[in-house]
């Protein structure tokens, strides 16, 4: 089945230092999301890119969508504690409803 | 803004326990989603719903079911609760305009403990 693959895995980084995650798959996506979590919430979206090569920002998010349509990145500028989370990629894909895939997410960690 | 609640923040049941847990939103949106979050794993879907008394399964929908007999509502069901369903459980909502479906708005989630 469809699947996405987040790197790395895990960030432990200094506060102002800029973060810079992926994504990718074997398959092909429509839409790309970005999502944060924080401890003990859900999932809130940060950035959602519609078309190939197309690039947005969010404040200090940066998030494009791969040319091949099957990868996604994200970058955050001079991190903050508050930054501190997890970032889930997400594909959505039409089926017979637009279905969302989710990636493992990346855990944040920043140090004052 | 949009708004998802859930039931509980924190459940802890026994083996064998029928659990029912709530979700609601409070923006008139169609499609309502069940997902369980487990390490290293992301979000997987249970089941979804686009319309009231309607349901679709999700990936994993084993050991699941759900309910929605309002719009504003939508329930999972564990109908005899495994310790291998100890798990978050985030349930979701979005605007659906036409073909195209909006981005989905997560509740809180629901830490549930299986004994």
């Amino acid at each position: 089945g469809q699947q996405l693959n987040q790197s790395p895995q895990s960030m432990f980084i200094q506060e102002g230092e800029d973060v810079s995650m992926n994504c990718t798959s074997s398959s092909i996506f429509n839409t790309w999301l970005w999502y944060k979590q924080e401890p003990g919430e859900g999932p809130v979206l940060l950035i959602a890119l519609y078309k190939a090569g197309e690039l947005t920002s969010n404040g200090r998010l940066t998030a494009q969508f791969g040319i091949t349509r099957k990868d996604s990145f994200l970058n955050i500028s001079a991190s903050i504690p508050s930054d501190v989370g997890i970032y889930f990629c997400a594909g959505q894909v039409k089926t017979s409803y637009d279905k969302v895939i989710f990636g493992p997410g990346t855990s944040l960690s920043v140090i004052p | 803004d949009v708004k998802v609640t859930q039931s509980s923040r924190y459940l802890v049941k026994r083996t064998g326990e029928k659990v029912f847990l709530e979700c609601v939103q409070d923006m008139d949106h169609e499609n309502m989603f069940w997902y369980r979050q487990d390490p290293g794993l992301g979000l997987r879907l249970i089941y979804f719903s686009y319309d009231v008394k309607m349901k679709e399964k999700g990936d994993i929908p084993e050991g699941y079911s759900v309910s929605r007999e309002k719009k504003e509502r939508f329930s999972l069901i564990l109908e005899s609760a495994s310790t291998n369903q100890t798990s978050m459980y985030l349930c979701a909502s979005s605007f659906q305009a036409g073909a195209r479906t909006d981005t989905q708005y997560f509740g809180p989630g629901t830490r549930l403990t299986v004994l």
